[in-house]
Formats: structure tokens, C-alpha cells, sequence
């Protein structure tokens, strides 16, 4: 399967532990974005990555969230000291940067569920 | 006011009707996205365009720039099209590279 993948798919934690999930893109995208997705919402947009660079994180990531794409290949999402508020689908996404911005298309995975207790 | 809004937000269809989706966006764009969700929330993309028409086999996809309008039509709709359709939006002149989601449209297509 060379599609993008995420694990663990699925989470269940206490109140104040901190989780972390993983994302692997498709080998030669170099954008790799993550997505925040609660029930009966659109996904929202958290942060995304071009090769190992952060170049934008929403307001929505606070300071309890942290995103790393260390070597530009797979990333990996941490929240520390999670709260119930943090209970919703995690998607991640990648795509290949083209000649135009608006030309990328993004290839989501299956995201990871968090419940948080 | 969200910047994406779709309609409806459910709809239920009987097996071979025409079905449309819409979403209208507020905001100045330079692509329209939209994508098939199924429930476990693996998202597939199904169209991208900044103008005019797409089609692939039984989906069609409209954009007017103008009116700040999309639709979505599946013809001959068939139970396995029961999904979550959502509309993105990539805001010209805005941030990098995040979309802008629309909460989607549930379709339930009976047998």
C-alpha cells in the first residue's frame, strides 16, 4: 500500500497523559499536513510541513501540541497532558508541492480517533 | 458565518436519483476541492478545479468563480455513494498551504 498511512488508528487515553500519533506520507511528497476533525465538523487545519520545515501552524495548536518531521519523511504528532476537548479524529495528509500552489492535490490517510477520558 | 458553507447538511436519496451538493465560500480562492469521507474517516479526493466542469464517471463538478459557488452532482446514485461529501477551498492570498473545509453533506442513498 503506498498510500499515506497513520497510526495508532485508533487512542483512548486518561485526562492528563500525553499521546503521540504518526503519520508516513507518500514516499516523494514533500508537504505533509495535519488536520484536527471533531463529529459532525469539517477537518480543521493544525500545522503542516514542507520536507523537515514547520511553515505554519493554526492558532488552534497550543502550546500542548507539538508536530516534528524530522527527516522529512514521516511525522509525528504529540499532545501533552491531553484534555477531553482533545477527543476527535486526527488527519494527516500529504501531497506534492506543484508549479502552482493551488495545483497540489492532498492524499489523506485514515486518520487516528482519539478519546480522551 | 463559516467561509465554507455547504447544503444540504444531510440528504437521504432513493437508489438512481440525481443528487447535487452545494457550497458557497466567502472567501477569494485559487482552487476548489472536493472530497468523499467514509465512515472510519479515510478521506479520498475527488476533484480539484479552479474552473468550469469536471467529470469522472458518474460525479460531475461545477464551479462558478463568480458567484462563489460549487456543486456537486452524482448521477444514477447508488447505495455505495452513501458518504460524507465535503467541500475545501484553497484561500487565495491567504495562508500557505492549509484548505479551508466546508462540515460536509452526509448522503445516504437507499436501495
Amino acid at each position: 500500500d503506498t498510500g499515506v498511512s497513520q497510526n495508532p488508528r485508533h487512542k483512548i487515553t486518561k485526562r492528563g497523559q500525553n499521546v503521540t500519533f504518526r503519520c508516513d506520507p507518500i514516499s516523494e511528497h514533500n508537504r505533509l499536513y495535519w488536520y484536527r476533525q471533531t463529529l459532525g465538523q469539517g477537518p480543521e487545519f493544525l500545522t503542516y510541513f514542507q520536507n523537515e520545515a514547520q511553515l505554519e501552524k493554526s492558532r488552534l495548536l497550543s502550546d500542548r501540541f507539538s508536530a516534528e518531521r524530522p527527516k522529512g519523511s514521516f511525522s509525528t504528532l504529540e499532545i501533552q497532558r491531553t484534555e477531553q476537548g482533545d477527543s476527535a479524529m486526527y488527519l494527516c495528509a500529504s501531497s506534492s508541492l506543484g508549479e502552482f500552489l493551488y495545483q497540489e492535490t492532498q492524499y489523506f490517510g485514515p486518520g487516528t480517533r482519539l478519546l480522551v477520558l | 458565518k463559516n467561509e465554507v458553507e455547504q447544503s444540504p447538511q444531510n440528504l437521504t436519496a432513493q437508489e438512481g436519483e440525481f443528487i447535487t451538493i452545494n457550497c458557497s465560500y466567502s472567501v477569494g480562492i485559487s482552487a476548489l476541492h472536493w472530497l468523499q469521507q467514509h465512515p472510519g474517516g479515510g478521506i479520498v479526493s475527488l476533484f480539484m478545479l479552479s474552473s468550469g466542469k469536471k467529470k469522472h464517471g458518474r460525479l460531475i463538478a461545477t464551479i462558478n468563480i463568480q458567484e462563489k459557488h460549487s456543486s456537486l452532482h452524482i448521477t444514477a446514485s447508488h447505495p455505495r455513494d452513501s458518504a460524507v461529501y465535503i467541500c475545501a477551498v484553497h484561500n487565495y492570498g491567504g495562508s500557505q498551504g492549509n484548505l479551508i473545509f466546508g462540515k460536509g453533506t452526509k448522503l445516504s442513498v437507499k436501495p
